[in-house]
Parts: structure tokens; sequence; C-alpha cells
């Protein structure tokens, strides 16, 4: 069984740019949700995708957005950059089937905006 | 809004000794907790959950709706349970579905 694999694992950018991240769910899982985490900070929500879809989301800006794919990987994409956005991004997968089920997560990638 | 609570930023105790780690929350639906584990340079691990009601590496956790609560405990700690732990609450409806709400979590070190 393979788990939740994340790429890449270091990136660094400036103000203004974009970023995409990407996310590898675990075998057998249909579900994504991404986290971001501040230094110091538990992990916080920014959204979920099932069958390709935005499934929820927590209080982030539209700048933050994302992808699934047929196989149920994910993308997350940040445009316009700020400085605060300097966090360790999480990935999670998981299997819906009519209940919600535990979220196993990625290693993250670590993003640094100068 | 839900939130999670964990009073403690860091605990110290003993080999041997009992440890409670602990956690509050706040959410209006029937809770679904869960205390996740990160260990030195590894990745955030589920521990257990209120649902399994398992006993995972000796630790256990009661969820106690009247207090809302949901502290894990062990009653004899090791040195390899060192570890940066965190308290989760499943949001399983509304806008924020599937959504973990975390605490600060607690730097539990285990000393000889």
């Amino acid at each position: 069984e393979t788990g939740v694999t994340q790429s890449p694992t270091h990136l660094i950018k400036t103000r203004g740019q974009q970023v995409t991240l990407r996310c590898s769910s675990q075998s057998g899982h249909n579900t994504v949700s991404w986290y971001q985490q501040a230094l110091g900070q538990g992990p916080q929500f920014i959204f979920q995708y099932y069958r390709e879809e935005e499934n929820g989301r927590g209080n982030f800006p539209p700048r933050f957005s994302g992808l699934q794919f047929p196989n149920y990987s994910s993308e997350l994409n940040v445009n316009a950059l700020l400085l605060g956005d300097s966090a360790l991004y999480l990935c999670a997968s998981s299997t819906w089937t009519g209940m919600t089920d535990t979220q196993y997560f990625g290693p993250g990638t670590r993003l640094t905006v100068l | 809004a839900q939130r999670v609570t964990q009073p403690e930023k860091l605990l110290s105790v003993f080999k041997g000794a009992p440890v409670e780690l602990k956690c509050n929350y706040s959410y209006s639906g029937s809770p679904e907790l869960f205390w996740y584990v990160q260990y030195s340079r590894q990745r955030l691990q589920l521990l257990l959950r209120h649902i399994s009601r398992e006993s995972i590496k000796g630790f256990t956790a009661d969820l106690n709706k009247g207090e809302t609560s949901f502290h894990l405990k062990k009653p004899f700690a090791q040195e390899e349970d060192s570890a940066m732990y965190y308290c989760a609450l499943l949001n399983a409806g509304g806008t924020s579905y599937g959504k973990l709400t975390f605490g600060q979590g607690t730097i539990l070190t285990v000393h000889p």
C-alpha cells in the first residue's frame, strides 16, 4: 500500500508569483484535503476535493484554488503569493463511503515566500 | 464556530510516569475527535479516533461530552512517546465539510 506523497519537498518563491503543489493520494482513497501549517501552529483547513469537485472550504481567499484529477491526485494553486503564505502545506487523503473517514497525511511541502 | 483547545504547549514527564494531554473542544453537533502524533522528522499520523475505542501504543482517550473534553492518557510514559500531539475535531456538515480543526499541539517530552 502506497501512502500519501507530495511534491516538491521544498519551494522558494517571491511575492506576487504563483505556485502549484502536488499530492498523490493513498491507494484506495478518493478524497483529498489540503491544510496550511504555519510555524508553531496546528494545521488549518484550506479545502477538500471529492469526485473532482471542491467539497468543503475553510477561511482562505479565492487565490487559493485546487484541482482533483480522475486518478484522485490533486493540486493546490496559490496566486499572487504573499509573505504570509510561507508555511508547510499538507495534503491528506481519505475515503468517502457515505460517512467521513480518517484522513492520512503526506509529508508536506515547505513553501518559503521571499 | 468549532474550536479545539490544547492548553499545554509543553509537557514534560519522566519515564514510567502517567501522562495526560488535555484537549477541549467547542462544537454544536455530535463531535468526532482524533488524536494525531508527529514524531521528529516524520509526517503527521493518526494515533487514535474516538469512535474506534482502540488503545494505540498504550494511549487511550475518552470523550466527555459534559465537559467537552477528549484528553489523551497513558499510564506509563516511554521515551519513544516524545513527540508533538495534536487533538483534532472533524466537521461533518456545512460549507467546511471534511474540515479537521486542530488544536495548537502539545510537545511531550519523556525524560529517562
